[in-house]
């Protein structure tokens, strides 16, 4: 079955950087678009960052460009977000998400890692 | 960017019962619309897309409707398994989400 198990979260000063990590298994994850969406504390769902398949094309969120960037490793079925510049308002949990063709739905997630930033 | 807006915030029911929730779009955004369940902890559930198509594996008790910019989820009745956050989204310009309905027992 598809499980995606996130990684990497924790607390990190104002400012700072962290990587997060996303392992995908029970797909052809070289195949698939993934996604990053992120909850903060009592709030909706945000959308992150996208990566195509290949990892040729990635976006991101207005308020996250310049400071996250999207990855992935094919080879290592694992999906990456370097977080960067990081801000009291980037505290939330952090999931990966899968889009499937055709219909571009997020079809799966994972349970999230949390990042936390905070002095 | 295409604000999606959800209500009721919360929504007291019991068991049983017939539940509807709204989700507005605030420029049209066809049939790419999706919902999700969330429970504490767990991951978000893809209970619909393309506004009314049900994913692999959701009961039929759930179903959706709408077009444009009005969007209806529907439980026909309530489980106990029911009680989440449920959140839409729009996939048409981007990604947005709403803010969320949470059921609570009543």
């Amino acid at each position: 079955q598809v499980i995606l198990v996130e990684s990497g979260g924790g607390v990190v000063q104002p400012g700072g950087s962290l990587r997060i990590s996303c392992i995908a298994s029970g797909f052809a994850f070289r195949t698939y678009a993934m996604h990053w969406v992120r909850q903060a504390p009592g709030k909706g769902l945000e959308w992150v960052a996208v990566i195509s398949s290949d990892g040729n094309y990635q976006n991101h969120g207005d308020s996250m460009k310049g400071r996250f960037t999207v990855s992935r490793d094919n080879s290592e079925n694992t999906l990456y977000l370097q977080l960067t510049s990081l801000r009291d308002e980037d505290t939330a949990v952090y999931h990966c998400a899968r889009e499937t063709a055709p219909h571009r739905e997020f079809d799966y997630w994972g349970q999230g890692t949390l990042v936390t930033v905070s002095s | 960017e295409v604000v999606m807006t959800q209500s009721p915030a919360t929504l007291p029911v019991s068991p049983g019962e017939r539940v509807t929730l709204s989700c507005r779009a605030s420029q049209s955004v066809g049939t790419k619309l999706a919902w999700f369940q969330q429970k504490p902890g767990q991951a978000p559930r893809l209970l619909i897309y393309s506004a009314s198509t049900r994913a692999t594996g959701i009961p039929a008790r759930f179903s959706g409707s709408g077009s444009g910019t009005e969007f209806t989820l529907t439980i026909s009745s309530l489980q106990s398994d029911d009680f989440a956050v449920y959140s839409c989204q729009q996939y048409s310009d981007w990604y947005t989400f709403g803010q969320g309905t949470k059921l609570e027992i009543k």
